[in-house]
This record gives structure tokens, sequence and C-alpha cells, in this order.
């Protein structure tokens, strides 16, 4: 059974950089079948993709996050990284990581994380 | 803001049958794009509901069912039960700038 689970500061000052990591078990990060998502879910309200990587390194980023994330992969660790910078209180949220299936591009977040909560205060 | 809207809330009594609805644009539903929707549950992660606009992942009930039409799509649950009390979000992709893999707003569904 497929699992992942993210990892990393529960508490990031305003203005630095936002870091976690999402550890895949069950399964290989580099299937050809699969890229590998975060997405994240401000407290009481809706999902937000953030962005999708490939084992190959192949990215996707939302563009309204762009210019602040950096999604990489580590097959031989069989974990990929979300790194967001220059935090604001705007971003705190539970942040996800997921499976994404790959037919003709990117699809379905098929299975996910239980998700970390991570708050921006100083 | 996201670019699929759904209704904030629907309910119904248990055993009957309610629709959530999922409206986007030309650029994301009515472009072709696929549908799919997602179940969560109080305090937990998002669970594939539905993927490819009708299809149903292994262990999903068959009380639930997705259709598209248009720039639409909905997904239906019929013979509701306690245990479908939860959150339900559409996704699909969007050729804009609005954000590639959009979420729709989410409806809480509630059972009466």
């Amino acid at each position: 059974q497929l699992q992942l689970q993210e990892s990393g500061p529960g508490l990031v000052k305003p203005s630095e950089t936002l870091s976690l990591t999402c550890t895949v078990s069950g399964g290989s990060i580099s299937s050809s079948s699969y890229y590998w998502g975060w997405i994240r879910q401000p407290p009481g309200k809706g999902l937000e993709w953030i962005g999708s990587i490939y084992y190959s390194g192949s990215t996707y980023y939302n563009p309204s996050l762009k210019s602040r994330v950096t999604i990489s992969v580590d097959t031989s660790k069989n974990q990929f990284s979300l790194k967001l910078s220059s935090v604001t209180a705007a971003d705190t949220a539970v942040y996800y990581c997921a499976r994404q299936v790959e037919q003709l591009g990117p699809q379905n977040f098929d299975y996910w994380g239980q998700g970390t909560l991570v708050t921006v205060s100083s | 803001q996201s670019v699929l809207t759904q209704p904030p809330s629907v309910s119904g009594a248990p055993g009957q049958r309610v629709t959530i609805s999922c409206t986007g644009s030309s650029s994301n539903i009515g472009a072709g794009y696929d549908v799919h929707w997602y179940q969560q549950l109080p305090g937990t992660a998002p669970k594939l509901l539905i993927y490819g606009n009708s299809n149903r992942p292994s262990g999903v009930p068959d009380r639930f069912s997705g259709s598209k039409s248009g720039t639409s799509a909905s997904l239906a649950i019929t013979g509701l039960q306690a245990e479908d009390e939860a959150d339900y979000y559409c996704q699909s992709y969007d050729s804009s700038l609005s954000g590639l893999y959009v979420f729709g707003t989410g409806t809480k569904v509630t059972v009466l």
C-alpha cells in the first residue's frame, strides 16, 4: 500500500523559507506513470495546488506562486521536497503531498499524505 | 477566487439523492479537460472519489457518480448516508494562467 508522509517545521517566521519533504513508501517515486505534487489548504478554506514534479525533475508550478516555489526530487531517497520563500501569514496552511496520475500529462491526485500544518508567525 | 465554482453547501435526508455542481469555463471543463472529485472528511486528507469525469476508484461505493456536460460537471450521491457528511471538491486543468491544476471552491454536504 502506497504511503506518503510529510515532514518539516511546523512554525516558520515571516520572510523566511518554508521547507517540507514528502517521503514515499510502498512504491517507487521513479515510476513513469506518476507525478508528485504539493497541495495546501489554509484553515477553514479550500484546496490550492502548489506544484508537481516528475521523477526526471520536470516541474509544473502554480503561476500565482511560481516566483517563490521550488520543488525537487531525490529518487535515491524516494522523496520529493517543497521550498516556499518569503512566506507571510497568508501561507499558513495544511500542506499535503500527493501522487498525481500521469496520462497525457498530470491528472488526478490518487494518494495523499495526511498533511502537516505550517504556521507562519514570529 | 477559484475558476471552478461549487455551491457552498447542499443537504439531504438519509436515503435521498443530492447533486453537487462544478461550473467552469472554456479554458478548463469546457475545453474538454477531465474533472475529478474528492471527498474530505472532517480533519482528514482529501480522498479521490471520481476520476476522469465518471470513473470510480476501487473501493468507492457506486452510490457516487460523476458526469460532465459543456462547461460544468456534477457529482451525485444517491442513498445518502450519515458517513457521506463531508466537504467535496472538484478538480480539473485550466489552460489560462489561473493555476493549471485547479480545485473547485468546495461544497459541504450535510446529512439532515
